[in-house]
């Protein structure tokens, strides 16, 4: 069975500073998706970014980028600039590359807190 | 778009005592999801829907959880009767089938469910 891993309950930046959420997963399967979820006091999941297991090249967006390692089945969250509204709970998450519908299964979550 | 609609946000029962959740998705989504999120976890799936069908439910404790998809479009959600540990966050989420959209998954904001 697909596990994930999240060891960080609560991690703590500086707005401006960078920091990184560390995720570890556990499969046998070679295709696969792996996800940065971001749930504010509104508890709606918001997509951050999105990595498929069978591009090297590590995913971005402006900026949080990741930093995939396939054989180490390891995926961290790198967020520079921080800003006040990034404080939140962040969920890593995998997804099969079979179906399109597959489930998402999610990690425990890392609590981020950005101070001023 | 119009986004993934829950209702009701927060209910308070007692033990026992039965409650239903609502979930309208994102038009023309076919797959449906709930999830359910206890606190200090992250989100666990109790039943998958395509269309009107179920597609995966080996997570949803039938003896006191039921849901259904009436026409393939809204669901409900119910446990009867509740118990303590149901206390949780029920996200719904939407999908498509096809299509290479870089965000597969909508979520809603979820109700909040305390048993006491």
């Amino acid at each position: 069975a697909q596990t994930v891993t999240q060891s960080q309950p609560e991690m703590s930046v500086q707005e401006a500073e960078t920091v990184t959420l560390s995720c570890t997963y556990d499969t046998s399967e070679s295709d696969y998706y792996l996800f940065w979820y971001k749930q504010p006091p509104s508890r709606q999941m918001i997509l951050v970014i999105r990595q498929e297991a069978y591009k090297q090249q590590n995913a971005t967006e402006n900026r949080f980028s990741v930093n995939f390692q396939k054989a180490a089945k390891s995926f961290s969250l790198k967020i520079s600039d921080s800003q006040l509204g990034d404080a939140a709970m962040y969920f890593c998450a995998y997804r099969r590359a079979l179906y399109n519908t597959d489930k998402l299964i999610f990690g425990t979550g890392t609590r981020l807190q950005v101070f001023p | 778009e119009a986004g993934v609609a829950q209702s009701p946000r927060y209910k308070i029962i007692e033990k026992r005592q039965s409650v239903a959740f609502w979930c309208n998705p994102i038009s023309g989504h076919a797959t449906l999801y709930w999830y359910q999120q206890i606190l200090g976890q992250g989100p666990k799936l109790l039943i998958q829907f395509q269309n009107n069908g179920v597609v995966d439910d080996s997570q949803l404790p039938k003896d006191r959880f039921s849901a259904e998809r009436l026409k393939g479009v809204d669901s409900t959600l119910k446990i009867q009767p509740a118990k303590l540990e149901d206390s949780a966050v029920y996200l719904c989420a939407s999908s498509l089938i096809r299509g290479r959209r870089k965000n597969g998954y909508t979520f809603g904001s979820g109700t909040r469910l305390t048993v006491v």
